[in-house]
């Protein structure tokens, strides 16, 4: 069964640095990749995903990830992360031409400001 | 209205009742899911609907656990008997079909929390 694991639980950040949210899966085929962002008070939104393609892939609010196929990870980053990037991001994958989506645990960040 | 929708928001019931938790998706969509989350937890997959179809439903943790979509539209979560480890936000999603492909992306609903005393 495919299953993501997010490393880090908890993130506190001061305003500027960088960040980065590692992501791994567990499945050998084809898949398609999410980071979700909840931020407080509201539901779950997508944040940005990968299909295919440039393996490289941008999202809204300045938010970028890399998968990497090899490392069956898919890492969320931002160079300088703002105190209203203060959310859950959880990082989801689902088999390709599959409908279930599964997520991984979470990671909260908190930026200081 | 533009997103999905669902009710109650907030719910408390005591051991043993039953309760229904509502889910109005975005109009047109075909996909809808329903998952749970608890506390420190991602959400966990529980069901999945094509229009009133119930295509997968490996995930319902019971056979307390029941949901449907008779029109292919809203649907209902019911958990009968609730015990205290029902505890969780159940989350609805839906996906609209494109090219008969699922694209992945999930819209939710901000979710049912469920209290059981």
């Amino acid at each position: 069964a495919q299953s993501v694991s997010q490393h880090n639980h908890h993130v506190i950040l001061s305003e500027a640095a960088s960040l980065e949210l590692g992501c791994n899966y567990s499945y050998g085929g084809t898949v398609n990749l999410f980071w979700y962002v909840q931020y407080p008070g509201q539901h779950l939104q997508l944040l940005l995903k990968y299909f295919s393609g440039d393996p490289l892939v941008k999202g809204i609010k300045g938010f970028e990830a890399e998968f990497i196929k090899s490392k069956f990870s898919f890492n969320l980053r931002k160079p300088s992360v703002q105190w209203s990037d203060t959310a859950e991001y959880f990082c989801a994958v689902n088999l390709g031409g599959y409908q279930k989506v599964t997520f991984g645990t979470g990671t909260k960040l908190q930026v200081i400001p | 209205g533009a997103g999905v929708s669902q009710s109650p928001r907030y719910k408390v019931a005591k051991r043993g009742q039953d309760v229904a938790l509502r889910c109005d998706p975005i109009s047109g969509h075909v996909s809808l899911f329903w998952y749970q989350q608890a506390l420190g937890q991602g959400p966990e997959f529980l069901t999945y609907f094509q229009n009133e179809a119930q295509l997968d439903k490996s995930g319902l943790p019971s056979d307390r656990f029941f949901a449907e979509r008779p029109e292919g539209s809203v649907s209902t979560l019911k958990i009968q008997r609730t015990q205290q480890e029902d505890s969780a936000v159940y989350l609805c999603a839906s996906t609209p079909r494109t090219s008969g492909l699922n694209t992945g992306e999930l819209f939710f609903g901000e979710g049912s929390r469920l209290t059981v005393l």
